[in-house]
């Protein structure tokens, strides 16, 4: 039971290219989240899924997209990247279905774009 | 709006000390409290989690409570390992199907000093 896993751990980008980050999960888990975590700012919602085919904006959406085909898969892409994407990506799930309810979250992956 | 604030947001002691995390939040109206731990440069670990209808949850040398009422939530921890040291971060989620969103605190450094 691997739980969440992100790929990639880190990436350089520069400013303009795309690039999808990968979130994969395999508890069965209905909802998952996109969050990044800036220092001074804390951990802020990006998009969120609340099952296959459904998802919806957070906090801090723009300059990404979502997409989710899969229970097991949640990508985050970064259409044109900007330095202000510099950031750590943290993916989470959870399940309403049985206990415990809490989130579980990836190991994150750690962009810098120059 | 919610909003989450841990104090102090670091603190050091010596090993063996038993210690208290402090987390408020302005909106009483909860689905779930969860504490996370943080170690640099890595994802979060969830420690506890407490349903709004819990008044506590206990996992080995870790008490957290709930007050819902006022607003506070306080994570004890019994006789401090060096290993403890890292970021704990408090996190509440609203109730209701359209509030994914996890708000998070900007966490409290613990530093446990041998």
């Amino acid at each position: 039971n691997a739980g969440v896993t992100q790929t990639p751990k880190f990436q350089v980008l520069k400013t303009g290219q795309s690039m999808t980050l990968q979130c994969a999960q395999d508890m069965n888990h209905e909802y998952m989240s996109w969050y990044r975590q800036d220092p001074g700012m804390g951990l802020r919602l990006i998009h969120y899924s609340v099952g296959a085919g459904i998802t919806d904006q957070g906090e801090v959406p723009n300059g990404y997209n979502v997409s989710r085909s899969t229970t097991e898969d949640f990508p985050l892409r970064l259409l044109s990247a900007a330095p202000s994407q510099t950031s750590v990506y943290f993916c989470a799930s959870r399940t309403e279905r049985r206990g415990p309810y809490g989130y579980t979250f990836g190991s994150g992956t750690r962009l810098t774009v120059v | 709006k919610q909003e989450v604030t841990q104090i102090p947001a670091a603190l050091s002691v010596p090993e063996g000390e038993n210690l208290v995390l402090n987390c408020s939040f302005t909106d009483s109206a909860i689905y779930n409290l969860q504490w996370f731990r943080q170690d640099p440069g890595k994802g979060l670990t969830s420690l506890l989690l407490i349903q709004s209808s819990q008044r506590e949850q206990t996992s080995g040398r870790l008490n957290a409570s709930l007050d819902k009422s006022s607003g506070r939530s306080t994570l004890y921890i019994a006789a401090s390992q060096p290993g403890d040291s890292a970021t704990y971060l408090c996190a509440v989620k609203a109730p209701g199907g359209g509030s994914e969103k996890l708000v998070f605190g900007k966490g409290t450094k613990l530093t446990v000093n041998p």
